[in-house]
C-alpha cells in the first residue's frame, strides 16, 4: 500500500462549480498536510496547510484532515479556469526535514 | 522578489556525461531539498540539506551527489548519468532550521521552476 494516495483525474468541471479534491494516506505519523498547486511548467506552489485534524479555510479554498479516517480533503468554490492545475497534497511526520511525501497530484480542468 | 532559481531549465545530454544542475535561493533560508518528478510516481525526493555542509540522502539518492558550500546554493550534480535520470528536476528551499520551528509549524517549501533533463 502506497503511503499516500491520489486520484491523477483528470477531473473536468464547469465554471462555477465547487471541486472536491481527496487523498488517503497510511502513515499515521503523518501531522502536516499541505496542499500544492502546479501549473503546468511551473513548479510546485503553496496554497493551504494545516495541522493535525481539522479546518482551514483561506477565500474560495477550505482544507480538511481526518486524522481518524487519514482522509484529506481541498475544497474550491466558485472555482474558475484560472483553477485549472495539478494539486498535489503532500504530508510530513514531523518538521518534516526528511522531506514531504507528495501524492500523485489531480489534474483539474475548469472548463469556462 | 523572493525566489528558487535553477539552470538549466532543460537539458539534453549523452550516458555518462557529467552534468550540475544548480540551484541558487535569496530567501536566507537554511534547508534546501532536491525532487525528481516523474509520470505516475510523482515527486520524491533525492537529497536535502539543513545548513551549510550538512546533507542528507533522501528517497531516490542513488546516482546523484549535492553539496552545500554555501548557504544560498545547492548544486545537483549527476557524475555519470543514466537514461532512467530521465525527469524534471525541482530545487525546493524553506525556512525550516534544525532545532528550531518554522513559524508555521511546518516545512513549507518553495520551489523552483524546474529543470527537464533528458539523458539519451
Amino acid at each position: 500500500q502506497k503511503e499516500v494516495e491520489q486520484d491523477p483525474g483528470p477531473l473536468s468541471v464547469p465554471e462555477g462549480a465547487i471541486v472536491s479534491l481527496n487523498c488517503t494516506y497510511s502513515n499515521s505519523a503523518f501531522q502536516y498536510f499541505m496542499w500544492y498547486r502546479q501549473y503546468s511548467r511551473k513548479g510546485p506552489e503553496l496554497l493551504m496547510y494545516t495541522y493535525s485534524s481539522g479546518n482551514k479555510e483561506d477565500g474560495r479554498f477550505t482544507a480538511q484532515v481526518d486524522k481518524s479516517s487519514k482522509y484529506i480533503s481541498l475544497f474550491i468554490r466558485d472555482s474558475q479556469p484560472s483553477d485549472s492545475a495539478t494539486y498535489l497534497c503532500a504530508m510530513s511526520r514531523g518538521g518534516g526535514a526528511d522531506g514531504l511525501t507528495f501524492g500523485k497530484g489531480t489534474h483539474l480542468i475548469i472548463q469556462p | 522578489e523572493a525566489q528558487v532559481t535553477q539552470n538549466p531549465r532543460y537539458l539534453i545530454t549523452v550516458t555518462g556525461k557529467k552534468l550540475t544542475v544548480t540551484c541558487s535561493q535569496n530567501m536566507n533560508h537554511e534547508y534546501m531539498s532536491w525532487y525528481r518528478q516523474d509520470p505516475g510516481l510523482g515527486l520524491r525526493q533525492i537529497y536535502y540539506s539543513m545548513n551549510v555542509e550538512v546533507t542528507d540522502k533522501g528517497d531516490v539518492p542513488e546516482g546523484y551527489k549535492v553539496s552545500r558550500k554555501e548557504k544560498r546554493n545547492f548544486p545537483l550534480i549527476l557524475e555519470s548519468p543514466s537514461p532512467n535520470q530521465t525527469s524534471l528536476y525541482f530545487c525546493a528551499s524553506s525556512f525550516w532550521a534544525s532545532g528550531l520551528i518554522a513559524p508555521s509549524g511546518a516545512n513549507v517549501l518553495t520551489f523552483g521552476a524546474g529543470s527537464r533533463l533528458t539523458v539519451l
